[in-house]
């Protein structure tokens, strides 16, 4: 079936960094994509919509110069947080709908974010 | 912005009990899906039930869905060790093809 890869799972790096995480469909293209933020303990919350060759769409509240969507080809979106914070820490996961949008989200298996 | 409540948020029982956990939402709906999460990883589809359906079964799970009360129910029977997992239900909306907005979650936790 339909797979979604994300990488890196797991990251741990120095306040300041800028990390990113890639999203990629495997076997079918995805010209939407959805990146979630998932604090301990607590629900997937929707940070931004990825659009194939658009700009992102940014849920409220969330900076967009500070959490860079870029979705370049079919197959791939990421998520770049830039000058990440201890704030920053965090699960990411990203999802890809399927074509009708009346089908289950293929997601990806998370990117957990550790900053020192 | 979240879409709803789940209740009960912690959820414990013993193996071979059933679950029963409940998701309210606040908008119109294209479909309601359930997910799985195991501490620390990624989520698991378990049933996707669309607004015009009001009762599905996979296996061991059977998903209700009210539209009238803007609610659904997940049902986990004869549960097991391997059940214990953080139980997400998400809600599709009107017009907002593919975008999906998560309840609170319940952890349920299966005790042999």
């Amino acid at each position: 079936g339909a797979v979604v890869s994300q990488h890196p799972s797991w990251v741990i790096c120095k306040s300041g960094t800028s990390v990113k995480i890639e999203c990629r469909s495997l076997d079918f293209q995805a010209t939407t994509m959805f990146w979630y933020r998932q604090f301990p303990k607590q629900s997937l919350m929707l940070m931004a919509t990825s659009n194939e060759g658009s700009k992102a769409t940014y849920e409220q509240g969330v900076e967009k110069d500070k959490f860079l969507i870029n979705h370049a080809s079919l197959t791939l979106s990421t998520l770049t947080v830039t000058s990440a914070h201890p704030e920053d820490s965090s699960f990411y996961i990203c999802s890809a709908p399927h074509d009708t949008g009346n089908q289950p989200q293929h997601f990806g298996d998370g990117t957990r974010l550790s900053i020192l | 912005s979240q879409q709803g409540e789940e209740d009960p948020q912690a959820l414990s029982i013993q193996e071979g009990e059933n679950a029963t956990m409940n998701c309210s939402y606040k908008t119109s709906i294209n479909n309601l899906q359930w997910y799985r999460q195991n501490s620390g990883r990624g989520l698991v589809h378990l049933i996707l039930i669309r607004s015009n359906e009001r009762e599905k079964h996979s296996g061991r799970l059977r998903v209700t869905l009210d539209t009238s009360k803007k609610s659904s129910s997940l049902l986990i029977t004869a549960s097991r060790a391997a059940d214990t997992a953080s139980y997400f239900c998400a809600t599709a909306q009107l017009r907002s093809w593919g975008k999906l907005q998560f309840g609170a979650g319940t952890q349920v936790v299966v005790t042999p």
